[in-house]
């Protein structure tokens, strides 16, 4: 099985700079993603990790680093739309489908 | 990016009954899944929909509560059977092409159901 880890919720404010962490216990690791999803909505795809390294992506970059087991996605230029719930998703061995993490709730405020 | 719609959007159902959940798709996709995500909770997988032969559901799911239909590349149902209120929760369409690095897993809206 998988254990995946991230902080239940998280505030911060407009404008400034914010880490969601992602620590995973897995097998066979095939890829990161990190997915965004809003009050009442269906999550949306922000980013796909497989290699070590920072994936940038305007204000939102994700980076992985394997031996570590630990990925984390920063978001940049805070805005108050981007208070969502963030979901780390870890797929491994023969799966083509990912395990989701419960998610990080992110408040931003003025 | 695949467009996915799900019908109905929300239900408030009885204790005893069941509800067949709709999802569409605007183009041919390879993989559909079904998810359940509880208050609070995150996404847990229920079912891979295979086109033309019976669904491949996770640990803790099976046929008779939760029966599947994937007619074709573009369509699949949910049935949540015999509602308890314990079945309240989000169900989540989501769908995946085979190419590439199969890398995007597209969700559809959601439909929120209610169990009394």
């Amino acid at each position: 099985g998988q254990n995946i880890d991230q902080p239940t919720e998280m505030t911060a404010t407009e404008g400034a700079i914010v880490q969601i962490n992602c620590t995973y216990q897995t097998s066979g690791f095939n890829g990161l993603f990190w997915y965004q999803q809003h009050a009442g909505e269906a999550p949306t795809f922000l980013s796909y990790n497989v290699l070590d390294g920072l994936e940038e992506k305007g204000r939102f970059s994700s980076f992985l680093s394997r031996s570590k087991g630990y990925s984390y996605l920063l978001l940049k230029e805070l805005q108050m739309k981007d208070s969502a719930s963030y979901l780390c998703a870890v797929r491994s061995g023969g799966s083509y489908i990912p395990t989701f993490g419960r998610g990080t709730s992110l408040i931003v405020h003025p | 990016s695949a467009v996915i719609s799900q019908k109905p959007s929300r239900d408030i159902c009885q204790r005893g009954t069941s509800l067949t959940i709709q999802c569409q798709v605007d183009s041919q996709v390879t993989m559909m899944f079904w998810y359940r995500q509880q208050p609070g909770q995150s996404l847990t997988l229920i079912a891979t929909a295979n086109q033309g032969s019976e669904a491949t559901y996770e640990s803790g799911f099976v046929i008779d509560k939760f029966p599947i239909s994937r007619p074709n590349l573009t369509f699949s149902t949910l049935t949540v059977s015999n509602m308890s209120p314990e079945d309240s929760s989000i169900y989540l369409c989501s769908v995946a092409s085979q190419g590439g690095a199969l890398e995007t897993q597209y969700f559809g809206p959601g439909t929120r159901l209610l169990v009394l």
